[in-house]
Order: structure tokens, then C-alpha cells, then sequence
């Protein structure tokens, strides 16, 4: 199994573009999740959808933000316009039957996001 | 909103040691994450405790769900210079939807 697959793994970018993530979450999986980490916040979820529906998008931090799943093996997260505070490791990770007892989430390697 | 609270923030220590760290909260969860962050990679799962006072080894791995269920250790012995990364706990409440709470993690530091 390949994991969960993101791209790109760096993206360097003017303030003012937009700018696109990609994953690719593990077959069968029907939850999908997308995270920020930064040194100052941790991670922070910012949203998670379940069977391609997003289900909770409270930890998308404005309308700049927006993610969508459009079949069970690929999500975008989209930044439009891109803003230097938006700088951060943006993961996309996948489970099965969501998070809690048995259930485990697998994260992608990250897309590395700097905004100039 | 509900925080974990994870300590220490940073540790270095030398090759053989053994290390200590803990997650504690003000809310209980009914499942407790341990998650291993390499440099450049996403976070891998160590190990996953899901019952009070449950002990759970993984190698030289070894991590607690406190009785409290508020709070949860992970300690590494005869650390190694591989185990260099950032160690981070992560919780989870039946009540709170497919939603996992991290804690802000430790980063571990091992000098051969």
C-alpha cells in the first residue's frame, strides 16, 4: 500500500496566488482529514470529510480556505489568495470508519507551504 | 476548546538513556494516541491504549492510558539515535465526532 500521497511536497509561492494541495487518500479508507502544523499552533484540523462529505470545516481559519473531495481517492485543499501567515506544513491524512476505538489515522508526508 | 497539555516540550539526553514524557488534560478521553514525527514525513502511529490504566509496550515502547483517563505517559528506554523526532499524544472522546485532539508535541533529541 503506498500510504496517503500528497503534492506537491514543497510549494513556494507570492502572496496573492493561489495556490492548490493535493492528496490521495488509502483505498478504502472513507474518512479523509487535513491538517496545519505550524511551531506556534501544533496541529490543527482543519477539516475532515466522511465518504467524500465534508463533515466538519469549523478549523478552516476563513473563506481564503476551501477543501473539496470530489471522488473517494482525491481531495484538494485550495488557499485563494495566499497570504505569508499562511506559511506551514499542511498534512492530509485517511482512516477507516473514522477515528476511535481500532480505528488509526495515516498521514501523508505533508506539503511544506511557503508563501513569500 | 479542549487542550492537551504534553511535556516536556524538548529533550536532550544522551544514547542509553531512558526518557520520559506525559499528556495530561482537563477533559477525559476514552482513547489515547502515541504518534512518532520524523523530519520531512507525517506522523506515524506508535501505539493506541484505549481502556484505563491500560499498559501497552511497542519494543522499547512503552505507554499508559492514566486511571484518570485525563492523562497518558509514553517512555522510551535505552534510547538510541534513531528515535530522534517529535513524539506526540493525541485523544479522543466517543462524544466528539471522528475527532482527535494533539497535544502540542515533545521533541526529542539523542546524542550518540
Amino acid at each position: 500500500d503506498a500510504g496517503v500521497i500528497q503534492s506537491p511536497r514543497h510549494e513556494v509561492t507570492e502572496m496573492g496566488q493561489e495556490v492548490t494541495l493535493r492528496c490521495k487518500p488509502i483505498s478504502g479508507h472513507d474518512y479523509l482529514f487535513w491538517y496545519r502544523q505550524t511551531m506556534m499552533r501544533g496541529l490543527e484540523l482543519l477539516i475532515y470529510f466522511n465518504n467524500n462529505v465534508p463533515i466538519d470545516d469549523s478549523g478552516m481559519p476563513e473563506d481564503r480556505f476551501s477543501a473539496k473531495m470530489p471522488n473517494a481517492s482525491f481531495s484538494t485543499l485550495k488557499i485563494q489568495p495566499s497570504e505569508p501567515r499562511d506559511s506551514a506544513v499542511y498534512f492530509c491524512a485517511s482512516s477507516f470508519w473514522g477515528v476511535g476505538a481500532n480505528e488509526k489515522l495515516f498521514f501523508g508526508s505533508g506539503t511544506q507551504l511557503s508563501v513569500l | 476548546g479542549q487542550q492537551l497539555n504534553q511535556s516536556p516540550q524538548s529533550m536532550f539526553i544522551q544514547e542509553g538513556e531512558d526518557v520520559s514524557m506525559n499528556c495530561t488534560s482537563s477533559s477525559i478521553f476514552n482513547t489515547w494516541l502515541w504518534y512518532k514525527q520524523e523530519p520531512g514525513e507525517g506522523p506515524v502511529l506508535l501505539i493506541a491504549l484505549y481502556k484505563a490504566g491500560e499498559l501497552t509496550s511497542n519494543g522499547r515502547l512503552t505507554a499508559q492510558f492514566g486511571i484518570t483517563r485525563k492523562d497518558s505517559f509514553l517512555n522510551i528506554s535505552a534510547s538510541i539515535p534513531s528515535d530522534v523526532g517529535i513524539y506526540f499524544c493525541a485523544g479522543q472522546r466517543d462524544n466528539a465526532g471522528n475527532m482527535l485532539t494533539f497535544g502540542g508535541g515533545t521533541r526529542l533529541m539523542v546524542k550518540p
